[in-house]
């Protein structure tokens, strides 16, 4: 089956930049989206076809997608961004997601 | 702006079913896509499958191939979930979601505010 890896863990100060990736065979041929999720809320869309934000979604969340590997940017960092992000794409005609990871702002 | 409702938290027991609503208010419903994902506790997310209502037509994840099924009720713009021969495995968090696809390819938003399902004997 199909997996994307993504790194359990990404530390950042506030207002740098925090970079998280997502890993698979020629991900970069199909679209990838992202997902925030807090604890004890549901997952929120963030980015999706790569790097389109959805309508409320702040500037500094930016994606790209290329090769083996999408990336998530989130410029200028700020405390409330503190969450698990997943990254998720199509493949092997299902939905794949990400395995996570919890981005720290300290 | 589409609002996903989900039924409240269940507790079964082991070799039992769990039907878990979502209900949508806002938008068209009868032009929507909606999927399952489950999170089992401290897990990552976990694709479990489709539903056109339009099209009463559903699509599941292999894992899941003769336990689960999906309906929809266009009336009440409703669309349920059921799974059953449950395991302590199945102890999750459901959400919808509604799926936006491009041929294959998509994405989900918004989703439902999640099911706790405990399975415990």
């Amino acid at each position: 089956s199909y997996e994307l890896t993504q790194p359990p863990s990404v530390s950042v100060s506030p207002g740098q930049t925090a970079t998280i990736t997502c890993s698979g065979d020629n991900l970069g041929d199909d679209f990838a989206s992202w997902y925030q999720q807090k604890p004890g809320q549901s997952p929120v869309l963030v980015i999706y076809q790569d790097n389109k934000r959805p309508s409320g979604i702040p500037e500094r969340f930016s994606g790209s997608n290329s090769g083996n590997t999408a990336t998530l940017t989130i410029s200028g960092t700020q405390a409330m961004d503190e969450a698990d992000y997943y990254c998720q794409t199509w493949a092997t005609s299902t939905y794949v997601f990400g395995t996570g990871t919890k981005l720290t702002v300290l | 702006q589409v609002h996903l409702v989900q039924s409240g938290a269940e507790v079964k027991k082991p070799g039992s079913s769990v039907k878990v609503s979502c209900k949508t208010s806002g938008g068209t419903f009868s032009s929507y896509t909606f999927s399952w994902v489950r999170q089992a506790p401290g897990q990552g997310l976990e694709w479990m499958g489709k539903i056109i209502p339009v099209l009463d037509r559903a699509t599941y994840a292999q894992k899941f191939l003769g336990r689960l099924t999906f309906t929809a009720d266009r009336s009440t713009s409703t669309v349920y979930m059921e799974l059953s021969s449950l395991t302590s495995d199945d102890t999750a968090v459901y959400y919808c979601a509604r799926l936006t696809f491009n041929g294959d390819e998509g994405w989900f938003d918004p989703w439902g505010q999640g099911t706790l399902v405990i399975v415990s004997s």
